[in-house]
């Protein structure tokens, strides 16, 4: 079946750190990618998608390409902020189905 | 402001208790769905509806039970709750075209943290 899988956290960085979180996929038909990210207390938003190979997804500074080589779809960020401290989800949808698989979530704390 | 509200936010329960947390969305989405979270699985989508009156299960549907007579709304219920029931439940919702064609963008609710004692 289809599956996610995220690098386990948590991620502690400092501010203006560089940030890489893993992501990679497994997926019986063609899927679109994306990366949803939960603020402490609040529901998922989504932060960035990519819908076909070598799309790059971008938002608020994060930055993730869609690697069908390599079943990748790593999330990066230059310089994080401590307003960026949330748990961040990979997840991926087959065209023509409405499920959304997601990831475990890692969580990525930056302090000041 | 386009959003999708769930109610209650908190609910402390009993075991074999049926309750129902509510879910409406504002934005006359066809597609709407229920998530549970647990720390360190994720997101596991329960159930989920792509139009009135048409529901589906899905990774976890053991122990719910959803109806979808509105357009808006979207209650999960919970007949006999368990304390394996014990979770934050999330309502998401998007639009769909003919068919299965879901729109990439899914609009969650601010979440539901349930405990069964």
């Amino acid at each position: 079946g289809d599956s996610v899988t995220q690098m386990e956290g948590p991620v502690t960085l400092s501010e203006e750190a560089f940030l890489t979180i893993n992501c990679t996929y497994t997926a019986t038909g063609y899927p679109s990618l994306f990366w949803y990210v939960q603020y402490p207390g609040e529901g998922l938003q989504l932060l960035l998608k990519a819908t076909k190979a070598d799309d790059k997804g971008s938002n608020k500074g994060f930055e993730a390409t869609y690697r069908k080589e390599t079943t990748s779809f790593h999330l990066e960020k230059g310089s994080v902020q401590v307003s960026d401290s949330a748990v961040y989800f990979c997840a991926l949808r087959i065209a023509g189905y409405s499920t959304l698989t997601f990831g475990k979530g890692t969580m990525l704390l930056v302090s000041p | 402001e386009a959003q999708v509200t769930q109610n209650p936010r908190y609910l402390i329960t009993v075991t074999g208790k049926k309750l129902t947390v509510t879910c409406s969305q504002n934005m006359n989405h066809e597609y709407m769905s229920w998530y549970r979270q647990d720390p360190g699985l994720g997101l596991r989508q329960i159930y989920y509806s792509m139009n009135v009156e048409v529901t589906d299960k899905g990774d976890v549907p053991e122990g719910y039970k959803v109806s979808r007579k509105e357009k808006r709304n979207f209650p999960l219920i919970l007949e006999s709750p368990s304390p394996n029931q014990t979770s934050l439940y999330f309502c998401a919702s998007s639009s769909a075209g003919l068919g299965r064609e879901v729109a990439d963008t899914q609009y969650f609710g601010p979440g539901t943290r349930l405990t069964v004692l």
